[in-house]
């Protein structure tokens, strides 16, 4: 079955500590996203990716990273800058037609 | 700056009855508009895109109208269920700023009651 594969599912980050988050999509879509999600708040884009090897940021990049690649992968790395980590992400993949595909996402905790 | 008002954050209705989710927006034109549900841990899913030439979109009982002038969104789930209970949300896409990604509302929790 095509879709978007997230992981972990839960994450413990010590403070200081860079921590890498995985997104594979085996949908075949060319733009990929990363979005945060906190308790009454809307999803808010952190990078997205539109082709291999490109990407922007979102409203709130600072204190993280991405790569891409590959086209499948679209790793989010949360970076010790990232002052107030603990949140919900949300990887998602498009293609230009169609809603957004999301994963199952991956709850971050700062201990 | 773009901002999105979707109606209480709460909506509690009796079952069978129709469900109206509001999605309001300001300070931009998009080229269309699409709903999503969520479920309590789980990432959205994608329920109905909306382009702006279209007034109006239905699948199953789901029904979604767009109004432009308005700048309004309203979302519709008739005969509603116990099992529609999530919370819904309603994105923007952001292609007439140059961005290329949607831009989602806070969402609006629905509880269908028994």
């Amino acid at each position: 079955d095509g879709g978007i594969t997230q992981s972990p599912k839960y994450l413990f980050r010590k403070e200081g500590q860079n921590v890498t988050l995985s997104c594979e999509q085996n949908l075949n879509h060319d733009a990929m996203y990363w979005y945060r999600q906190d308790p009454g708040q809307g999803l808010r884009l952190i990078y997205y990716s539109q082709i291999v090897n490109d990407f922007q940021k979102g409203d709130i990049a600072e204190g993280y990273s991405v790569s891409r690649e590959k086209k499948e992968s679209f790793p989010l790395t949360v970076t010790s800058a990232q002052k107030n980590p603990t949140a919900f992400y949300l990887c998602a993949s498009s293609s230009r037609t169609q809603g957004y595909t999301f994963g199952s996402g991956t709850r971050l905790t700062v201990v | 700056s773009q901002k999105i008002e979707q109606n209480s954050e709460a909506l509690n209705i009796q079952e069978g009855k129709t469900a109206t989710l509001t999605c309001n927006y300001t300070n931009y034109s998009p080229a269309y508009l699409q709903w999503y549900r969520q479920d309590p841990g789980r990432g959205p899913v994608f329920l109905l895109l909306i382009r702006e030439n279209e007034k109006e979109k239905r699948k199953e009982r789901l029904k979604v109208t767009f109004d432009t002038t308005l700048k309004q969104s309203l979302f519709h789930i008739t005969a509603s269920q116990p099992a529609d209970s999530a919370t819904y949300l309603c994105a923007l896409d952001m292609i007439r700023t140059g961005a290329n990604n949607l831009f989602f509302g806070t969402g609006t929790r629905l509880t269908v009651i028994p």
